[in-house]
C-alpha cells in the first residue's frame, strides 16, 4: 500500500515570495491534515478536512494560509505572502475517518507523509 | 488547553539495552488517547504505540510498551533491547476524546550506538 505522497521535498523562496505543497494521502482515507513543525518543535495541527470539508481550521493564519481539497483526495497547501518565521517542515498526515467496530470514540491512526522542508530567506 | 511535556531533550542507550522516555500531559479531560511517534532522519512520522485512557492494561508493541499512570497524567515509552534502528526523534502526543487532533510535545532525540 502506498503511502502519504509530499512534493516538493525542499522548497527555498525569498520572504514575501508565494508557494505551494501538495498532498496525496493514502487511498480511500477520507480524512486529510496539514501541520507545520518549526525546527525544535512538535508538528503543530494547522488544518483538518474531512472529505472537502474543513474539520478545524483554528490555527491555520488565514491572512496567508490557505488550503483546498477540492475532490475530497489530494490537497493543496498554499502560503502567500512567505515570512521568515514560516520557515519550517510542513507535514501532511491522513487516516480512514470512520468510527470503527462501533466502539465510541474510536480514532483511526493518522499516518504521516515525508513532508516539504521550507526555508524563507 | 491540553499541553504535552517532554523533559529529556536527549537520550543516549547502548544496542541491546533498555531506555526509557518520559512524557507528561495536562488536561482535565476524563477520555483521551496518548501516542508515541517515531521520526527517523528521513523525516516520515510513525506511529509507535497508543494509548486510551479507559484502559488500565499499558499498552505493548513488541519490544515498545508504555507505563500509564493517569493519576500522574504520566505517560513513559520504554524501548526494550534497543536497536541502531530505534535513532530517531520521539514524540509524545495526546488527542482529546471524539476529535483527531493531535497535541505533540517537542520530542526526545534518541541515539542508540554500538
Amino acid at each position: 500500500e502506498a503511502g502519504v505522497a509530499q512534493s516538493p521535498r525542499y522548497k527555498i523562496i525569498e520572504k514575501r515570495q508565494s508557494v505551494a505543497f501538495w498532498c496525496n494521502p493514502i487511498s480511500g482515507h477520507a480524512t486529510l491534515y496539514w501541520y507545520q513543525q518549526i525546527l525544535g518543535q512538535g508538528p503543530k495541527l494547522l488544518i483538518q478536512f474531512q472529505n472537502n470539508g474543513v474539520v478545524d481550521d483554528s490555527q491555520l493564519p488565514k491572512d496567508r494560509f490557505s488550503a483546498e481539497r477540492l475532490k475530497g483526495v489530494d490537497s493543496t497547501l498554499k502560503i502567500q505572502p512567505a515570512k521568515l518565521e514560516d520557515s519550517a517542515v510542513y507535514l501532511c498526515a491522513s487516516s480512514l475517518g470512520r468510527l470503527a467496530g462501533g466502539r465510541p470514540g474510536y480514532r483511526d491512526t493518522q499516518y504521516f507523509g515525508p513532508g516539504t522542508r521550507l526555508t524563507v530567506l | 488547553a491540553q499541553t504535552v511535556t517532554q523533559s529529556q531533550p536527549e537520550m543516549s542507550v547502548q544496542e541491546a539495552e533498555t531506555v526509557t522516555l518520559s512524557c507528561t500531559y495536562d488536561t482535565s479531560e476524563n477520555n483521551y488517547y496518548l501516542f508515541w511517534y517515531k521520526q527517523p532522519p528521513s523525516r516520515q512520522m510513525i506511529l509507535v504505540i497508543r494509548q486510551e485512557a479507559y484502559k488500565q492494561q499499558n499498552a505493548t508493541e513488541n519490544r515498545f510498551s508504555v507505563n500509564f499512570q493517569k493519576a500522574a497524567k504520566s505517560f513513559s515509552l520504554k524501548i526494550s533491547d534497543s536497536q541502531l534502528g530505534d535513532t530517531a526523534m520521539y514524540f509524545c502526543a495526546f488527542m482529546k476524546w471524539n476529535t483527531d487532533k493531535l497535541i505533540f510535545g517537542t520530542g526526545t532525540r534518541l541515539q542508540v550506538f554500538p
